[in-house]
This record gives structure tokens, sequence and C-alpha cells, in this order.
């Protein structure tokens, strides 16, 4: 059974980059036709979707977020990352990563696993 | 974008009532790509319901969806104590991807 496990700083600075790191276990990154994604959750607020990439590479964005985000794969190391740069206090959140299932794969499209949230303060 | 609107924000019942839960679309999307999620306090979120209307693995029947086009729904048909939580709406059909703001069932 596929999980997912973020990691990486819980504090960062105003203005500086976020970086996070989901590490797939239990399955490989490259089997199936997944997406992985990034999406982050306010303290007491809903869902925002950040963005996905497939093992190709290719990625799409939120355009809300699309010029400080860069979500990269690492198909050696079974993880893919996320990186938000110039962030502010409003970037607090609790961050999700989680796998995509596209209809080549389940006929449907939903996310089906997700990783339990790592929460990043934005705060000098 | 494609925003969804859950409705209503709380919904305040007892065990054992039944519950319907609303998600509307402010363009069609396909029920392919229509999903629910619940979430618990301090947890990530759970797929419930994927394509609209298929229960996800270990989801009980008492859950059900359905819908259409702009209006979707899920209905609980007798509240157990462990389906209190909050539940949104999600559309992969279209990017950005987008969730509802959530509708919090709640023990009344």
């Amino acid at each position: 059974q596929v999980q997912l496990q973020e990691s990486g700083p819980g504090l960062v600075k105003p203005s500086q980059t976020l970086s996070l790191t989901c590490t797939v276990s239990g399955g490989s990154i490259t089997s199936g036709s997944y997406y992985w994604s990034w999406i982050r959750q306010p303290a007491g607020k809903g869902l925002e979707w950040i963005g996905r990439t497939y093992t190709s590479g290719s990625t799409n964005y939120n355009p809300s977020l699309k010029s400080r985000v860069t979500i990269s794969v690492d198909t050696s190391k079974n993880q893919f990352s996320l990186n938000l740069s110039s962030v502010t206090a409003a970037d607090t959140a609790v961050y999700f990563c989680a796998r995509v299932c596209p209809p080549v794969s389940c006929h449907y499209y939903y996310i089906d696993v997700w990783g339990k949230g790592t929460t990043v303060i934005v705060s000098s | 974008e494609i925003v969804l609107t859950q409705s209503p924000g709380t919904l305040s019942l007892s065990p054992g009532e039944r519950a319907t839960l609303f998600c509307r679309a402010s363009q069609s999307i396909s029920g392919s790509y229509l999903a629910w999620y619940q979430q618990k306090p301090g947890q990530a979120p759970r797929l419930l319901m994927y394509g609209a209307s298929n229960r996800a693995t270990g989801i009980p029947d008492r859950f059900s969806g359905s819908g259409s086009g702009t209006d979707f729904t899920v209905t609980i048909s007798r509240l157990e104590p462990e389906d209190f939580a909050v539940y949104y709406c999600h559309q992969c059909g279209s990017p950005p991807w987008t969730f509802g703001q959530g509708t919090k069932v709640e023990i009344k």
C-alpha cells in the first residue's frame, strides 16, 4: 500500500523559499500513470490546490501561485518536491502531498492517497 | 477557474439522522472528475466518493453520491458518531483544480 510522507522545515522566514519533500513508500513513483500533487490548508480554512507533476517532469500549477511555485520529481529517490519562493505569512499552512489517480489508470480522476501533512509557519 | 460552492456551511444533526450535502459548480463538469473527501480534525482528508457516485474502498453504504453537470450531492442515510467531520467536494477536470469551501457536519 503506497504511503506518502512530507518532510521539511517547519519554520521559514518571510521572503525566503519554502522547500518540502514528499517521500513515496510502498511502491515506485514511476509505476502506474499517477500524478503527484501538493495541496495546502491554512489553519481553520479550506483546501487549496498548489500544483501537480508527472514523472516525466511535466507540471501544472495554480495560477494564483504559478510565479512562485516549482514542483519537481526525483525518481531515483522516489520523491517529489515543492519549492515556494518569496513566502509571506499568508503561506502559513499545513502542506499535504498527494497521489492523483487519472482516468487512464482509474477511469476517474481523484486523489486516492494523502500524506499526513506538515505544518509550515512563515515568521521571522 | 471552476468555483465549487458547498451548502450548507454547517449542518447540525443528531446521530441517526439523514444528512444531505450539496456542491454546485460554476460551470458544468463531468461527474468523472468530481470527488468528495472527509476530513477530521488534525487529519488529512480521506477519499469518500469518486466519479460523483462511487464509494471509495472502505466507505460504508450509508454514504451515497449523485449529480451531474453543475449540481452534486452526498447523502449520509443515518449519521454515525464517526461521520461528524468536514466534507469537501473537489474537481479535477479543469486546471486549476479546485475544492469547495467545505461543509461541517456537527453534532446537534
